[in-house]
């Protein structure tokens, strides 16, 4: 089955300690992207890669990292979690970032409480 | 930061009534205009999509309505079934340079279809 797999999907931490979270794409998708959720606001985009090795920042970037070593996996990094990153991300893959007319699959998100 | 404007933010609509959600942008540069449909606990999924070269796109009752003169589009779902409710995002997309694409989200719509 075509997906996007995050893990975890719901996780409580603190300030400061970092985490992880990861994400994976079974299409063989080239582009991947990060989206956090808040009421109000919409989507709002954290950071993309279109490839490899390649990644951009989106319309949110600070107080995050990526890294897209494999095709395949995305993960979103917190190195010292604040509260204001609480929020529901999601990662999200297309086809091809040539094409812009591609659809986007979502994972279910991930759930984060930063106390 | 490229904007989409949707309203209302919140519908309530009878089972069998007319749903519409409309989105409007500034930049005339967006080249793909999908709709995204989200359930709760579940990412968003494409529901339908139109380019600028068309005026309107129905897909069952989903029908996307394009303005490029008076840059707006809308979704209309006819028939509006309790199975409809959801929250929805028009988005546009735009060419960011270096071969890559960026998919500006509007803050969303929750659609409430009460029997």
């Amino acid at each position: 089955e075509a997906q996007v797999t995050q893990n975890p999907r719901y996780l409580i931490t603190v300030t400061g300690k970092k985490l992880t979270v990861t994400c994976s794409q079974n299409m063989n998708h080239e582009y991947m992207s990060w989206y956090r959720q808040d009421p109000g606001l919409g989507l709002r985009q954290i950071y993309y890669s279109m490839n490899v090795e390649v990644t951009d920042k989106g319309d949110v970037p600070e107080g995050y990292k990526v890294s897209r070593k494999e095709k395949r996996n995305f993960p979103l990094i917190l190195e010292s979690p604040s509260p204001n990153q609480t929020s529901l991300y999601f990662c999200a893959s297309s086809l091809s970032v040539t094409g812009g007319n591609q659809p986007q699959h979502f994972g279910d998100g991930t759930r984060l409480s930063i106390l | 930061q490229q904007q989409v404007k949707q309203s209302p933010q919140s519908l309530i609509v009878q089972k069998g009534g007319i749903s519409i959600i409309n989105c409007a942008y500034e930049n005339t540069a967006f080249d793909y205009f999908p709709w995204y449909q989200q359930f709760p606990g579940k990412g968003p999924a494409l529901l339908i999509a139109i380019r600028p070269d068309v005026s309107e796109k129905k897909e069952g009752r989903f029908t996307i309505s394009f303005n490029k003169s008076a840059k707006q589009f809308s979704l209309h779902i006819m028939d509006s079934q309790p199975g409809d409710s959801a929250t929805y995002f028009c988005a546009a997309n735009i060419f960011v340079g270096a071969g890559s694409y960026q998919l500006t989200f509007g803050k969303g719509t929750k659609l409430s279809v009460i029997p």
